[in-house]
């Protein structure tokens, strides 16, 4: 059965704190890893990553892939309280001809105290 | 652009009523999706469908069923609601032919009594 496994499931930090999210997977036909960033509504789109040891960056917010390990980590510096928000991770698992899906993780709650 | 807009945004209802979501999207996606959101249990997908036309089984389709009768829309119906089905549901939407992120839409909270 397909996997995605985030830790920690819940952080608490203050201002300024660097912060790492890990997810791990395990899925039949990997294709890409998505990070997104859910606030009070909808998920929003933070990065996707297809190919090992290529960093993506935005801004304080940087992940990386690791194929041969399947895992992925996303990194916050400098966290600020408008970062605290749910962070999910998900696999697209795809098989050619038939399902095209996201996979998700539980997500990760992060809450950045003043 | 609106991008994907799901309406109604609340809805409480009695167990064994019966309800129609509807998702519709903008972008001329030809892939959508419904999830469920539980606390504690991240996205589930319940039902997606990759054209017109056409829907397949997610995750958790058991309740459920939807239809797809143009692209831009998609409706997720729960026939006789139970209270098992109280969640906060996403639907979804991509574009074909490679590797492009999901676009979510606001969500409706959906209490059942």
């Amino acid at each position: 059965e397909d996997k995605v496994v985030q830790s920690p499931l819940s952080l608490v930090v203050h201002e300024g704190d660097t912060v790492t999210l890990n997810c791990s997977y395990e899925v039949t036909n990997f294709r890409s890893l998505l990070w997104y960033k859910q606030e009070k509504k909808a998920p929003t789109f933070l990065f996707m990553l297809t190919s090992s040891g290529i960093e993506k960056k935005s801004g304080r917010l940087s992940s990386i892939l690791d194929k041969k390990e399947l895992f992925s980590i996303l990194n916050i510096t400098a966290t600020q309280t408008g970062d605290s928000a749910i962070y999910l991770c998900a696999v697209d698992d795809w098989t050619q001809g038939g399902s095209e899906k996201l996979v998700f993780g539980k997500g990760m709650k992060l809450t950045v105290n003043p | 652009n609106a991008g994907v807009t799901q309406t109604p945004k609340f809805r409480v209802l009695k167990t064994g009523q019966s309800m129609t979501l509807l998702c519709a999207q903008d972008m001329n996606h030809e892939y959508m999706y419904w999830y469920r959101q539980d606390p504690g249990m991240g996205l589930r997908l319940i039902h997606y469908s990759v054209g017109e036309g056409t829907t397949a089984k997610g995750e958790v389709p058991d309740g459920y069923n939807v239809s797809r009768l143009k692209k831009q829309n998609f409706l997720l119906g729960l026939e006789s609601a139970a209270p098992s089905q109280t969640s906060v549901y996403f639907c979804a939407s991509r574009e074909a032919g490679g590797i492009y992120e999901q676009y979510f839409g606001p969500g409706t909270r959906l209490t059942v009594t």
